[in-house]
């Protein structure tokens, strides 16, 4: 069965410094991957997305994504985090070929907290 | 843009109410879906529809059922509403790439 995990609740970094928001899959073979943004109160935004070719994906608002096949992982990073960029970051997998019916499966969520 | 509209960003009921949650999308996706967050525990599907009056259960159905009428509308039904599902539930819709999400419904239920 598909799984997602995201190691970390809470994160918290200082505006200006690096980002790596961690996940992990469980899928059988290379699963569709997503990563979306939740700001507080609002709805879930795609930030970026891996179907195949390329293992080091760009999203919006400066966010990139690297799939490591080895490591069943697909962490996000941002290399200098601005105060807007806190909010609820989640990983999602879907699955792909004849098992894709378009439904996702997410991980637990990473809460971003952006020090002054 | 794609716009997927849910029709309260608040919501207050009763325990023992019937209580109807909807969702509009404009994109005549074939698939639409009901999330329910809670804190720690990410989404949770709870049911997905990928046709009109087609519907299957997610991961979580238990409490809900579900009404999909025409395309673009996905309902949500608690038939007796509890305390235990107060939460926030999210619309989505999409195709098999990618989904697209309403504001969220936050559901307190007393």
């Amino acid at each position: 069965a598909q799984s997602v995990t995201q190691p970390d609740i809470h994160i918290t970094v200082s505006e200006g410094a690096s980002l790596e928001l961690r996940c992990n899959y469980s899928y059988g073979a290379t699963p569709y991957l997503f990563w979306y943004v939740q700001s507080p109160g609002q709805g879930l935004q795609l930030l970026l997305k891996y179907f195949s070719g390329d293992t080091l994906v760009q999203g919006i608002k400066g966010f990139e994504a690297e799939f490591k096949r080895s490591q069943s992982s697909f962490n996000l990073r941002k290399p200098s985090v601005h105060w807007s960029d806190a909010a609820e970051y989640f990983c999602a997998v879907g699955a792909t070929g004849s098992g894709n019916t378009g439904k996702l499966i997410f991980g637990q969520g990473t809460t971003l907290q952006v020090k002054p | 843009d794609v716009k997927v509209t849910q029709s309260s960003r608040y919501l207050v009921k009763r325990t023992g109410e019937k209580v109807f949650l909807e969702c509009v999308q404009d994109m005549d996706h074939e698939n639409m879906f009901w999330y329910r967050q809670d804190p720690g525990l990410g989404l949770r599907l709870i049911y997905f529809s990928y046709d009109v009056k087609m519907k299957e259960k997610g991961d979580i159905p238990e409490g809900y059922s579900v009404s999909r009428e025409k395309k673009e509308r996905f309902s949500l039904i608690l038939e007796s509403a509890s305390t235990n599902q107060t939460s926030m539930y999210l619309c989505a819709s999409g195709t098999r790439n990618e989904q697209f999400f309403g504001p969220g419904t936050r559901l307190t239920v007393l």
